[in-house]
């Protein structure tokens, strides 16, 4: 069974790191492009970065670019989101999705569940 | 970046009755177009790729037509299950982007 688990939300303060994690099983994580996608309490989706099957290949949302890093560990098959100097306007709720191909120009077939990253003073 | 669009924004629906989501792309998107659909608390679940694929599992009730810049999701016969938000969203550049997303509730 095709599977994502995300995990490491939490309450922080303006300006703070978090590390987000998302856990891959029941397919072989070293082949799919992975993405971060985030939804806001109340609001729509917004795209937030993605990674290539191999790692070499990374783009982000102009909200998050230099402060956000996307990375993979294929031998553990898990991806992650490295947040820093948070801002109120990151709080929402995160998915990590998979696509069916290597760089992630396809549509987001398997998505997490979601973790919640509160950012608040 | 393409800004995508939806109407209407919410649907009213009865059980039984056809309902026909609308998404437009703000320049061309071949078939780069994805349809997802999301209930209150739940991740998004993909209905529709490359603008008429139905995903693995999705019943034949859902279909996805258009090309270019315009692009219709179909519920044929609209079922309890099946009042939720649904969003289209485009991979032909980056940044991905979705539109704002069409609410189908009971009518």
């Amino acid at each position: 069974q095709v599977q994502l688990m995300e995990s490491g939300g939490g309450v922080v303060r303006p300006g703070r790191s978090l590390r987000l994690s998302c856990a891959a099983s029941g397919f072989t994580f070293s082949t799919s492009g992975m993405h971060w996608v985030r939804q806001a309490p109340g609001k729509g989706l917004e795209w937030v970065a993605v990674i290539s099957y191999d790692g070499r290949n990374k783009y982000y949302a102009d909200s998050v670019k230099g402060r956000f890093t996307i990375s993979r560990d294929n031998s553990r098959d898990t991806l992650s989101l490295q947040m820093n100097s948070l801002r109120f306007e990151d709080t929402a709720v995160y998915f990590c999705a998979k696509v069916n191909g290597y760089y992630g120009f396809d549509a987001l077939e398997i998505w997490g569940q979601g973790t919640v990253v509160t950012v608040s003073s | 970046e393409i800004v995508m669009t939806q109407s209407p924004a919410t649907l009213s629906v009865s059980p039984g009755e056809r309902a026909t989501l609308s998404c437009r792309a703000s320049q061309t998107i071949s078939g780069n177009l994805a349809w997802y659909q999301q209930k209150p608390g739940r991740a998004p679940r993909l209905l529709i790729s490359d603008a008429s694929t139905r995903a693995t599992g999705i019943p034949a009730r859902f279909s996805g037509s258009g090309s270019g810049t315009e692009f219709t999701l179909t519920i044929s016969s609209l079922q309890s299950e099946d009042f939720a938000v649904y969003f289209c969203q485009q991979y032909h550049n980056w940044p991905l982007t979705f539109g704002p997303g069409t609410k189908v509730d009971l009518k």
